[in-house]
């Protein structure tokens, strides 16, 4: 199994250009996650889909535009890049409930982005 | 709000040796999980151990073991025998159990180097 896929892995933007990040799961979790980090801050949820159809917003939303376009998928987007959004972006997803290996949070490879 | 305090930006130990990373956290939740990440240079996060709240006896995968103090909101992790693969980032966080979007909240790192 893959796990989490992220892609692109690496990008470079001017101000003001858009771009989607996109992530892929192939674990059947229900719920899946936009972090992102940055030196000193940790890791910080951008947005999340606690399942199929839905999406939240999570601490620093800003800026930042999400589809869970269906089980699999929940992309990530930026319609107007600033150089604040210079950071690392991961995506995660999880299984909740009682069954072994739920409530653990997988994550993907990590997206480098940066805006010049 | 949650939120997850990690004290010590940085530290080192010998090879061999044992070394305790801090964390506190802070909510007025009951039901949660808490966690410890570790991030080598590679950037994957990487699961390290993981502790349900309602369990009292503490968590051990192999060299790294937890002290988990419910009353006291604190959730340090040590790890024996350090071993030069074990520097990295630590990030602690925890999970707040919910029928709808559960959500993990991290602190904000540790760095770990591991002295040959």
């Amino acid at each position: 199994n893959a796990g989490v896929t992220q892609t692109p892995k690496f990008q470079v933007l001017k101000t003001g250009q858009s771009m989607t990040l996109q992530c892929a799961q192939d674990m059947n979790h229900n719920s899946m996650y936009w972090y992102r980090q940055d030196p000193g801050m940790g890791l910080r949820l951008i947005y999340y889909s606690a399942s199929e159809g839905t999406t939240d917003k999570g601490e620093v939303p800003n800026g930042y535009n999400v589809s869970r376009l269906n089980k699999r998928e929940f992309s990530l987007r930026l319609e107007s890049a600033a150089p604040s959004q210079t950071s690392v972006y991961f995506c995660a997803s999880i299984r909740t409930g009682e069954r072994p290996g739920a409530n653990v949070l997988t994550f993907g490879a990590g997206s480098r982005l940066t805006v010049l | 709000a949650q939120t997850v305090t990690q004290s010590q930006p940085e530290m080192s130990v010998q090879e061999a040796e044992t070394v305790t990373l801090s964390c506190t956290y802070d909510t007025s939740e009951n039901n949660y999980y808490l966690f410890w990440y570790k991030q080598p240079p590679s950037r994957q996060m990487i699961l390290v151990i993981r502790q349900e709240a309602y369990k009292q006896q503490n968590a051990t995968e192999n060299r790294f073991s937890v002290n988990f103090q419910k009353a006291a909101k604190s959730f340090s992790l040590k790890i024996s025998d350090s071993q030069l693969g074990d520097t990295a980032m630590y990030f602690c966080a925890f999970m707040i159990l919910r029928v709808y979007g559960n959500k993990l909240v991290f602190g904000a790192g540790t760095i770990l180097r591991v002295k040959s």
